[in-house]
């Protein structure tokens, strides 16, 4: 069974880069779509980005200037970078797993079937 | 971009159906999952592809889709069904995840 854990630091500054790291057991990361996904206090959820086979990566149109997602296959973990944060990124974050390709059904598929516990992220000085 | 339009709030009693929406410009033609999200945790996945369900997830959850509308069915509902509730679509003319604004469902 596959496990995620999100991991970093709880508070950053305004202006500053936000890194977490997205831990993942049971499984290889290898073939698979992996997504940041977030949660502000008392709001839904919003998609950030994915990355898959640790080279195609895609980002919200809203963040996309200020992401990047990216692999170490050998630590089997997904990182994600959030430049120039403010008060709007203060979250709850998410990393999933968000699809995969079935070669029996020669389908892709884009469910999010495994979600890490999230990490809250507060930005402030 | 692709938006879904889920209403903000359902309310339903023990034991009967509660039915919650999901809606979009042609959704029929997407695929259309569902997550299930309690308080202070992580979401679930409840139905993926429309109606398909992931093991452990009970009957009782079951969805649909056609036209401009998904939907999510929970039947005999109980107590611990209280959450919120996300649809989600994968837009491939972005290549980007979509989720609705979620639904919270309350038992009365």
């Amino acid at each position: 069974q596959m496990q995620l854990q999100e991991s970093g630091p709880a508070l950053v500054k305004p202006s500053e880069t936000l890194s977490l790291t997205c831990s993942v057991s049971g499984g290889s990361i290898s073939t698979y779509y992996w997504s940041w996904i977030r949660q502000p206090p008392g709001k839904g959820l919003e998609w950030i980005g994915y990355i898959y086979k640790g080279v195609e990566t895609k980002y919200s149109s809203s963040l996309k200037r200020r992401v990047t997602i990216s692999v170490d296959t050998s630590k089997n973990q997904v990182s994600l970078r959030l430049s120039s944060v403010t008060a709007a990124d203060t979250a709850v974050y998410f990393c999933a797993r968000s699809g995969y390709f079935s070669p029996s059904t020669d389908y892709y598929y884009f469910h999010m079937d495994v979600w890490g516990k999230g990490t809250s992220v507060i930005v402030s000085s | 971009s692709y938006v879904l339009t889920q209403p903000p709030s359902v309310s339903v009693a023990p034991g009967q159906t509660a039915r919650q929406t999901c809606g979009g410009i042609n959704i029929g033609s997407k695929s259309v999952h569902w997550y299930q999200q309690k308080s202070g945790q992580a979401p679930v996945l409840v139905v993926y592809d429309n109606s398909d369900r992931p093991s452990g997830i009970p009957e009782r959850f079951s969805g649909s889709n056609s036209g401009n509308t998904a939907i999510l069915t929970i039947s005999r509902v109980e107590a611990g069904d209280e959450a919120d509730y996300y649809c989600q679509v994968w837009d491939s003319s972005t290549d980007h995840w979509i989720f609705g604004g979620g639904t919270k469902l309350t038992v009365l």
